[in-house]
């Protein structure tokens, strides 16, 4: 069956746009996370999704990045007036159940110029 | 400091050595524990699970120390497809589902 897929899988922005990413999850996985990895670090936790409901967003760094799951499948990614430090690979996971194991996709390398 | 530290490397090993890597986390909160697999530009794979008793799979051996918030892997009889970044991986105690992720440690298993 089908994966995890992220679109799109590079983006370049230029410091100040707008950039939109998405997850398409397996389908039936209730749970939805995002993490971002920047370069030579481990993945770092930005937010979760528990079917539509966002359960836990500390991991957002700043009020410029906003995600939504609005009918408990795809999820958007939003970044606003991007920086170059939000440079970074983000990655989305999703699972059947919260604790169960995370399939990740393949990620969307977003670069800021 | 990180949460999940790991050491870093790189590890460089011929074939068929045997390599162990470890793994500090500070929440004692944490209830699941993992070890992931990545390849370079690719995502994060799961390798296997981290159980209290030790858990072992074909060359590969997982343990957990609760007390010491201590987790190890060994692989034995490394091959060259080994060669990737493992990462140490454990899940945040407030809010049970999100991963906290060390920053990997580097294998490169050489002819």
């Amino acid at each position: 069956g089908a994966g995890v897929s992220q679109s799109p899988r590079y983006k370049v922005a230029k410091r100040g746009q707008d950039v939109a990413l998405r997850c398409d999850p397996i389908s039936g996985h209730v749970s939805l996370f995002w993490y971002q990895q920047a370069l030579g670090q481990g993945p770092e936790f930005l937010t979760y999704f528990q079917n539509e409901a966002q359960l836990d967003k500390s991991g957002l760094p700043s009020d410029r990045f906003f995600a939504e799951r609005p009918e408990g499948s795809v999820s958007t990614l939003k970044i606003q007036r991007t920086q170059q430090e939000d440079s970074a690979v983000y990655l989305c996971a999703s699972s059947l159940a919260g604790q169960g194991e995370q399939y990740f996709g393949p990620g969307t390398r977003l670069t800021v110029t | 400091r990180k949460e999940v530290e790991q050491d870093p490397g790189p590890f460089n090993v011929p074939e068929g050595a045997t390599v162990a890597f470890n793994c500090t986390y500070s929440n004692s909160a944490s209830q699941s524990f993992f070890w992931y697999r990545q390849d370079c530009r690719k995502e994060p794979k799961l390798l296997m699970s981290v159980y209290s008793s030790g858990n072992e799979d074909g060359r590969f051996t997982a343990q957990l120390n609760r007390a010491s918030q201590y987790i190890s892997l060994l692989i034995r009889d490394s091959k060259l497809s080994d060669s990737a970044t493992y990462l140490c991986v454990v899940n945040m105690g407030n809010s049970g589902y999100a991963l906290n992720f060390g920053k990997g440690t580097s294998l490169l298993v050489t002819p």
